[in-house]
Parts: structure tokens; C-alpha cells; sequence
């Protein structure tokens, strides 16, 4: 089956500097990349997703990339904000059905 | 809208106990997910069901089984409960395939002692 990998597991920038959590996936077949954010106590919510026959997608101050000839992605987070404070998930999925999650990234954002 | 919920939001079980974790979607979606959270470990999944009476195996489903007895609601069973499936579990569900935004419930805490 797929398999995830997320790196880093934890991850301190400054207020205003980028954040950059990177991706790996091992099933060729996957075709949908999502992101999830996770508030301390709170559900994961989605934040950005990219499909497999786009390279790139942003949405104000989030963006990802994809690469499907090396077989992953990644989320950018530009100008971050204390609130940004929250750990992410990267996902994938293929036409089994199943979406497997990466480890999560702990973001701290320090004002 | 209520979206995902779950029922209970907090569990304690002693070794051997059995129970079940409801989860229950008023959006029509055709698809369901049990995933359980460790530290570290992120979101692995249970079980899914693609659709009412059809239910699937995930990464990790030794010790839990399911029913989808009707499209809205989707449950975990811990037939004898062990101290390893101390965790908090979370239900989500998709529209139709696992290609869209998953909406997850917010998550139930089990602890087994």
C-alpha cells in the first residue's frame, strides 16, 4: 500500500520568515495530494490539495508543489503568522479508495 | 449542517472491555474513514466504507471491526479492548471518492487501562 513520509517532524521559524514541510510517497498510482492543518485539541482541516496533472497551486500565503517524477510535494507557507502555530498533514491518495497520511509536522511560529 | 460527529468525545475502558465509537455525517457522502492518532505517528487508518453495507481494511485494523448499516453512520468496534489502543480516533468522510476534501468529526479520546 502507499506510504507516506513527512519531514520535518518539527519545525520553528520566525513571525514573517517561510515554512516548508516536504512530502514522499511511494505508489506511483496516487493522484491527490492534500494538506491538512490540525489545531492543538481541534479536527484536521483541509488548508490546500493539488492533483496529480497540476505542478503547482497557491492560495494566498499557503502553495504547494508537486513533483511526480520524484514522487513528492510539498507546502510553503510565506510571511507566517503566529497563528500558522499548528501541526500539518500531508496526505495521498490513489484509486484504492484509502487516503494515507504522513507523521505531521509540528509548526511553531515565534513573535 | 453538523458536519462529522462523533459520540463519545472521551472514553476510559479497563482491559477487555468492549465498546463502540459512533460517527455520524449529514452531508450525503458517500464515503467513511476510522483513523486512530498517535504521537508521532500521524493519522493511520482503520477501516474506510465505500458505501452503505460495504466496509474495507486499512494499515492497521487488528483488534477493530466495523459496520455501515446505514449511509450516515459508520461504527468502530473494540471487541476487547488493550492498552495499545489508548489513542484518540477520528472519523472523516469524503463525497464520493477519496480524491476530495475529507471532513473529519472531532475525534474521540480512548484510554485503556
Amino acid at each position: 500500500g502507499e506510504n507516506v513520509e513527512q519531514h520535518p517532524s518539527t519545525l520553528s521559524v520566525q513571525e514573517g520568515d517561510s515554512a516548508v514541510i516536504k512530502c514522499t510517497y511511494s505508489d506511483s498510482a496516487s493522484n491527490y495530494f492534500p494538506w491538512y492543518k490540525q489545531e492543538l485539541g481541534k479536527r484536521p482541516q483541509l488548508i490546500i490539495d493539488i492533483r496529480s496533472n497540476v505542478g503547482e497551486k497557491k492560495d494566498q500565503r499557503i502553495a504547494v508543489t508537486l513533483n511526480k517524477t520524484a514522487k513528492h510535494f510539498s507546502l510553503h507557507i510565506t510571511e507566517t503568522q503566529p497563528e500558522d502555530s499548528a501541526v500539518y498533514f500531508c496526505a495521498a491518495s490513489n484509486n484504492n479508495n484509502d487516503m494515507r497520511f504522513g507523521a505531521g509536522t509540528r509548526l511553531t511560529v515565534k513573535p | 449542517n453538523a458536519g462529522v460527529t462523533q459520540t463519545p468525545k472521551f472514553r476510559v475502558l479497563k482491559t477487555g472491555q468492549s465498546m463502540t465509537l459512533l460517527c455520524a455525517q449529514d452531508m450525503n457522502h458517500e464515503y467513511m474513514y476510522w483513523y486512530r492518532q498517535d504521537p508521532g505517528m500521524g493519522l493511520r487508518l482503520i477501516h474506510y466504507s465505500v458505501g452503505e453495507g460495504t466496509t474495507a481494511k486499512g494499515e492497521v485494523p487488528d483488534g477493530y471491526n466495523v459496520s455501515r448499516l446505514k449511509k450516515q453512520n459508520f461504527l468502530l468496534g473494540l471487541e476487547s479492548a488493550a492498552p495499545s489502543q489508548t489513542s484518540v480516533y477520528f472519523c472523516a468522510s469524503t463525497q464520493n471518492r477519496a480524491h476530495t476534501e475529507a471532513f473529519f468529526g472531532q475525534g474521540t479520546r480512548l484510554t485503556v487501562v
